[in-house]
């Protein structure tokens, strides 16, 4: 089984700031997909961000973008400009196929 | 409905009792995925469906665990004999086209949330 590792159980930041949040994985295969999901304390998973590993160019979505490094299999999250309704937990996830694994996650807290 | 619909949303049981949780997917989602979380902690991996198969079981925790699709559509995950360990959220997820198809990211239900007293 691949494994994702998100080694920041917490992380907090000031509201309009910036934060990245951590994603290490592990595989040996080359063609993947990466992605981030958010859950809120409403406990619905809602899709962030996604990253297709043969490309190159980083993903970015509005706010949230991605630092993709396919050697080093790292797969950081940049959230710019903090909101309040950013507070949640993080989750890293890997794809290959039916394979799809998440990390333990990183909570996020936004201080006003 | 337009997302994946999990019921009960909530259940409390006694222990040893058996549980039955309801996953109805995206229309059309050939992949069914189950996912278990307990307090505060990651996803962890259940079992897989691609159409009524399952071709990965690998997550099941033990043989109190069982889960079966049908239609291509409804998915129940059975738990036997439940025991405290067992308390968790429970979390169905579907996504569309074939297990090959990679960008295809999970839908995820609300989850179950299950008490075991």
């Amino acid at each position: 089984a691949q494994t994702v590792t998100q080694s920041q159980p917490e992380m907090s930041v000031q509201e309009a700031e910036t934060v990245t949040l951590s994603c290490t994985y592990d595989t040996s295969e080359s063609d993947y997909y990466l992605f981030w999901y958010k859950q809120p304390p409403s406990r619905q998973m809602i899709l962030v961000i996604r990253q297709e590993a043969y490309k190159q160019q980083n993903a970015t979505e509005n706010r949230f973008s991605v630092n993709f490094q396919k050697a080093a299999k790292s797969f950081s999250l940049k959230i710019s400009d903090s909101q309040l309704g950013d507070a949640a937990m993080y989750f890293c996830a890997y794809r290959r196929l039916s394979d799809m694994r998440f990390g333990a996650g990183t909570r996020l807290t936004v201080k006003p | 409905g337009a997302g994946v619909s999990q019921s009960p949303s909530n259940k409390v049981t006694e222990k040893g009792k058996d549980v039955e949780l309801r996953c109805d997917p995206i229309s059309g989602h050939t992949a069914l995925y189950w996912y278990r979380q307990r307090l505060g902690q990651g996803l962890e991996f259940l079992i897989y469906f691609q159409g009524n198969s399952a071709p990965d079981k690998s997550g099941l925790p033990s043989d109190r665990f069982s889960a079966e699709r049908t239609g291509e559509s409804v998915s129940t995950l059975t738990i036997q004999r439940t025991q405290q360990e067992d308390s968790a959220v429970y979390l169905c997820a579907s996504s569309g086209g074939f297990g090959g198809d990679l960008n295809s990211p999970l839908h995820f239900g609300n989850g179950t949330r299950l008490t075991v007293t």
